[in-house]
């Protein structure tokens, strides 16, 4: 099986730096994937990490450490928009084959 | 534009009336999914289709249906809903079960 553990709620300050923890054990880990959902609205993808190290896209970056079983998604010069659950979604691999599954998400607010 | 949508985006019905939730995507991918949120619990898988004619059970299967007789489309079948099957329903596709998901718009199902 595999589990997951993220902070459910997150408060930060327009225009500053919040880092996003998530922590997993899963079977035949093969890749972490990060997801941005606004309230009411689908998942978007935000990030994928396979090989341990940062992964920068913007303002965005997501670090990956497969032996410690720890991720982060890191956001810089937040902005309003920005408030929104964010997701991850480390795969790993069961009996059927590659999985997917996702945390419960952090719910990050930012505020003036 | 490339595009995963379902329909309806809202439904009400009563307990046992049965119901369809279809999903279409354009991008011609192979893989398709369906999931249900809920509150606490996350996103949790219900059927997948690695392509067409090829199905398989999910986290929460029960209760549900799918059929992939077309590669571009999904339909999640209630048979006979009940009240915990109200959710807000997810499909999503990808070029294959490693590539990033396409989430649709949602549905919000209300079983009475």
């Amino acid at each position: 099986g595999q589990n997951i553990d993220q902070p459910t709620e997150m408060t930060a300050t327009e225009g500053a730096i919040v880092q996003i923890n998530c922590t997993y054990q899963t079977s035949g880990f093969n890749g972490l994937f990060w997801y941005q959902q606004h309230a009411g609205e689908a998942p978007t993808f935000l990030s994928y990490n396979v090989l341990d190290g940062l992964e920068e896209k913007g303002r965005f970056s997501s670090f990956l450490s497969r032996s410690k079983g720890y991720s982060y998604l890191l956001l810089k010069e937040l902005q309003m928009k920005d408030s929104a659950s964010y997701l991850c979604a480390p795969r790993g691999v069961t009996g059927g084959g590659n999985k997917l599954t996702f945390g419960t998400g952090t719910q990050l607010k930012v505020e003036l | 534009e490339a595009q995963v949508t379902q329909n309806p985006r809202y439904l009400i019905t009563v307990t046992g009336k049965k119901l369809t939730v279809t999903c279409s995507q354009n991008m011609n991918h192979e893989y398709m999914s369906w999931y249900r949120q809920d509150p606490g619990l996350g996103l949790r898988q219900i059927y997948y289709s690695m392509n067409v004619e090829v199905t398989d059970k999910g986290d929460v299967p029960e209760g549900y249906k799918v059929s992939r007789k077309e590669k571009r489309n999904f339909p999640l079948i209630l048979e006979s809903p009940s009240p915990n099957q109200t959710s807000l329903y997810f499909c999503a596709s990808s070029w294959g079960i490693q590539e990033t998901q396409y989430f649709g718009p949602g549905t919000r199902l209300l079983v009475l």
